[in-house]
């Protein structure tokens, strides 16, 4: 069945580094852009970036511009978000969600696909 | 780019329609027909209920719509059911090429 699973979550210290990704199956990966989306603990939803299905087109949040990186891996089926220089309110469950619409070069489709969500804790 | 405004929570009995409102401005919500829906049970995935303002996933009961006024969305429930319990969110795409998200409405089933 169509499945987004993300993995690579954990506890780092302000500053550090890590790098999630999101295994895809059940679906045509490469046809489909893809985002990464966090939640803090007892808040909204947060939308963070975006990578076109071709990993050639990438939008970010202005709150994570410049320190997280979104790519792709379409022969490993697989969407990674490198994130550096994190921050305490960087914590957060983490998803990442399928674009609805095939060939999307933007962020204009829903997300109809969502992964579990993976736990951030940047603490000292 | 401030997150869409939705009310903290609303309410209604079973059997009972409620409306979630979601207003952004021009460069959102009033700017495009991609305006979506999401459910999330507490500890769950969010789940798509509407997209592209007013259209149903296949497996979304027609108990949900979808309608757009201007800057402001709304979410419509009819028939309250107690599984409708549940945090909604409306989400935009901006003139930016970004998504936004609004804060978020609890739902009480009564």
């Amino acid at each position: 069945q169509v499945q987004l699973v993300e993995t690579g979550g954990g506890v780092v210290q302000p500053g550090g580094s890590l790098r999630l990704s999101c295994a895809a199956s059940g679906f045509t990966f490469s046809s489909y852009g893809m985002n990464w989306v966090r939640q803090a603990p007892g808040k909204g939803l947060e939308w963070l970036a975006f990578i076109r299905y071709d990993g050639n087109n990438k939008y970010y949040a202005e709150s994570v511009k410049g320190r997280f990186t979104i790519s792709r891996d379409n022969s490993e089926k697989t969407l990674y978000l490198q994130m550096n220089s994190l921050r305490a309110e960087d914590t957060a469950v983490y998803y990442c969600a399928k674009v609805q619409e095939v060939w999307s070069v933007a962020g204009t489709g829903a997300f109809d696909i969502w992964g579990q969500g993976t736990m951030v804790i940047v603490s000292s | 780019q401030s997150a869409l405004t939705q009310p903290a929570s609303v309410s209604g009995s079973p059997g009972q329609s409620i409306t979630i409102s979601c207003t952004g401005t021009s460069s959102d919500v009033g700017g495009y027909k991609f305006v979506s829906w999401y459910q999330q049970h507490p500890g769950k995935a969010p789940k798509l209920m509407i997209y592209d303002v007013s259209n149903r996933p296949s497996g979304v009961s027609n108990r949900f719509s979808g309608s757009k006024s201007a800057n402001t969305a709304s979410l419509t429930i009819s028939g309250l059911q107690a599984e409708d319990e549940a945090d909604y969110y409306c989400s935009s795409y901006t003139t930016s090429s970004t998504v936004v998200f609004g804060g978020g409405t609890k739902l009480t089933v009564l």
